[in-house]
């Protein structure tokens, strides 16, 4: 069974910055992309970023872009979302989604349970 | 930017159909999928490229894409289908709230 364990989300001020992690268990996670999804208290869901298998291709929403850096470690199979200059609008679940191809077309077929980011000023 | 409109809600009685739509600029030329999420719980994917079913997922659930509208369909609606449901092509649509009565 594929597990995703996100972590590293908590309480930040509003210019800090914050690493999350997801861990990726049951999956050879060198041949997925991951992203990252986000859930404002009582809002929808916002596609944050992607990064391919490889971790050639990386994509960000206009709303992250140029503050939040994707990155990962296929011998750790961990993903990771860098978050700095983090603002009140950033406060936020958020979710590690496992893609179910190597680029960046593809669904998201399992999801983690999500860390929390509360930014506050 | 690309955006996906969805209704906010949508509601049906038990046993009737469900058709939720997903509106976006030549959306019939993207791979859209679909993502039920019940409350406090993480999304689950329920279709996935266009039309097809991740294993678990029942048959009641099927969805189409043409033009400028996704459309997932829930058939014979049962109470346990009560979620928030999701489009997505690359960004998601708001999402709409699917009560059963």
């Amino acid at each position: 069974e594929v597990q995703l364990l996100e972590s590293g989300g908590g309480l930040v001020q509003v210019g800090g910055s914050l690493r999350l992690s997801c861990v990726v268990s049951g999956s050879t996670f060198s041949r997925y992309a991951m992203n990252w999804v986000r859930q404002a208290p009582g809002k929808g869901l916002e596609w944050v970023s992607i990064i391919d298998s490889v971790g050639n291709i990386v994509y960000y929403a206009d709303s992250v872009r140029g503050r939040f850096t994707i990155a990962r470690d296929n011998s750790k199979s961990t993903v990771f979302l860098q978050m700095h200059g983090l603002r009140a609008d950033d406060t936020a679940l958020y979710y590690c989604a496992k893609g179910d191809s190597s680029g960046p077309e593809g669904a998201l077929d399992i999801w983690g349970h999500g860390t929390m980011v509360t930014v506050s000023s | 930017s690309f955006v996906l409109t969805q209704p906010p809600s949508v509601s049906v009685a038990p046993g009737q159909t469900a058709m939720i739509p997903c509106v976006g600029d030549k959306v019939g030329g993207k791979s859209v999928h679909w993502y039920q999420q019940k409350p406090g719980q993480a999304p689950i994917l329920v279709i996935y490229y266009d039309n097809d079913r991740p294993s678990g997922i029942p048959e009641r659930f099927s969805a189409s894409n043409s033009e400028n509208t996704a459309t997932l369909t829930i058939s014979s609606v049962e109470a346990g289908d009560e979620a928030d449901y999701y489009c997505q092509a690359g960004v998601f649509g708001g999402g709409t709230k699917l009560t059963v009565l």
